[in-house]
């Protein structure tokens, strides 16, 4: 089945503990993307991979890393979480990173308490 | 960048009844706009999509329509069913530096059919 997993579904932790949400697709996309979603905010796009080794911002990155060593995986980072990074992420993968296959399919979410 | 409007942020209609929800996008070279609906506990699923060379675009029940002198869409939900009931989003794809694009979401509208 073609899908996008993400892992852990739920995630409550502390200030400053380092964590990393992963994210996968089995569909061979090129392009890959991490949203967070909150409240009256709608999704926000935080990092984005057009490839492998080929990443760069989206509207809100600070706080968070990301890195695409393989084309399926796309791990989220968090080196010191605070809790302004508490949120519902999406993970989201499209075929092509240069368009005319935009469809994006999004992972489940994850939702992440920082205390 | 691009900036996405979405209104009304929420909207109740008694089953049977149309539903409709507007956009507006601030970038005139975006070129294609989707419309995703996200169910509760689920990520976002592309619903219908509408590309800038196309003025109206219908599936069944859903219809989008596209203004680009206007640069505002709309969605169109006819003869609404409880199933209907969500959180829809528009969004609007802009054009980044090497070649890629990033898709910009409204805030989204829940929208919940009353039986």
């Amino acid at each position: 089945e073609a899908q996008v997993t993400q892992n852990p579904r739920y995630l409550i932790t502390v200030t400053g503990k380092k964590l990393t949400v992963t994210c996968s697709q089995n569909m061979n996309h090129e392009y890959m993307s991490w949203y967070r979603q909150d409240p009256g905010l709608g999704l926000r796009q935080i990092y984005y991979s057009m490839n492998v080794e080929v990443t760069d911002k989206g509207d809100v990155p600070e706080g968070y890393k990301v890195s695409r060593k393989e084309k399926r995986n796309f791990p989220l980072i968090l080196e010191s979480p605070s809790p302004n990074q508490t949120s519902l992420y999406f993970c989201a993968s499209s075929l092509f990173a240069a368009g005319g296959q935009e469809t994006q399919y999004f992972g489940p979410g994850t939702r992440l308490l920082v205390l | 960048g691009e900036n996405v409007e979405q209104h009304p942020s929420t909207l109740s209609v008694q089953e049977g009844d149309s539903a409709v929800i507007k956009c507006t996008y601030s970038d005139s070279a975006s070129n294609y706009f989707p419309w995703y609906k996200q169910e509760l506990g689920k990520g976002p699923q592309l619903i219908i999509d509408i590309r800038s060379n196309v003025g109206e675009k219908k599936d069944q029940r859903i219809a989008v329509t596209l203004n680009k002198t206007a640069k505002h869409f709309s969605l169109h939900i006819t003869e609404t069913q409880p199933e209907d009931s969500a959180v829809y989003f528009c969004a609007a794809k802009g054009f980044k530096g090497a070649g890629s694009y990033q898709l910009t979401f409204g805030k989204g509208t829940k929208l919940s059919v009353i039986p």
